[in-house]
């Protein structure tokens, strides 16, 4: 079983389009994460939730909208994709905060044309 | 702005020789941990120190931590070619995030 699957793994898409990426986790874990990441490598937090409710929206547009309906899932809406938003995004899990080490998902790679 | 600095970016080792990387951050932790992304796939927890700890241990790898001088080490001994990826440092500050540094590339030869 997955820990933590996010789907889809890839994404190709238009200029304009609205698209969105879905997570889960099975671990139980009370927080959860996306993650930008981009051709350098760098990893950027875009936002986390804990217990659904959300915690930190690090200076994201918004056409970035994050949604938790439950502690298990968290997916991520992209609304009126840029080229600029092509990247890889990360979903991650934890239990209490980052004070154990987070579950990652595989990653979904969006590209946009 | 990136909370952790890797250094080297780059390393390229024989196999069974010993990797080390170094992570250098800004501010106080709560505790520091280190990654592994192998090429295409999600990145893997490989070990989490403490901010009053000085030194741990699994199986082949073992992390210095020294806060005095807001640094962290990562070594690999032994490397094989499985040990090829990308090591990320990433730094808990306590609210509910981590900040990763830019990562360091290792590459083992056969």
């Amino acid at each position: 079983d997955t820990a933590v699957s996010q789907t889809p793994k890839y994404l190709v898409t238009q200029m304009g389009n609205d698209k969105s990426i879905k997570c889960e986790q099975n671990l139980g874990h009370d927080t959860m994460y996306w993650y930008k990441q981009d051709s350098k490598k760098f990893l950027k937090i875009m936002f986390s939730y804990n217990n659904k409710e959300l915690i930190i929206n690090e200076t994201v547009p918004n056409r970035f909208s994050p949604k938790s309906p439950d502690k298990a899932h968290l997916n991520l809406h992209i609304n009126s994709l840029e080229l600029g938003d092509s990247a890889v995004y990360f979903c991650a899990s934890s239990q209490a905060a980052a004070g154990n080490g987070y579950t990652f998902g595989s990653g979904t790679r969006l590209t946009v044309v | 702005s990136q909370q952790g600095e890797e250094d080297p970016q780059a390393l390229s080792i024989q196999e069974g020789e010993n990797a080390t990387m170094n992570c250098s951050y800004k501010t106080s932790i709560n505790n520091l941990q280190w990654y592994r992304q192998n090429s295409g796939r999600g990145l893997v927890h490989l070990i989490l120190i403490r901010s009053n700890e000085r030194e741990k241990h699994s199986g082949r790898l073992r992390v210095t931590l020294d806060t005095s001088k807001k640094s962290s080490s990562l070594l690999i001994t032994a490397s094989r070619a499985a040990d090829t990826a990308s090591y990320f440092c990433a730094t808990d500050t306590n609210d509910y995030k981590l900040s990763f540094g830019a990562g360091t590339t290792v590459t083992v030869r056969a």
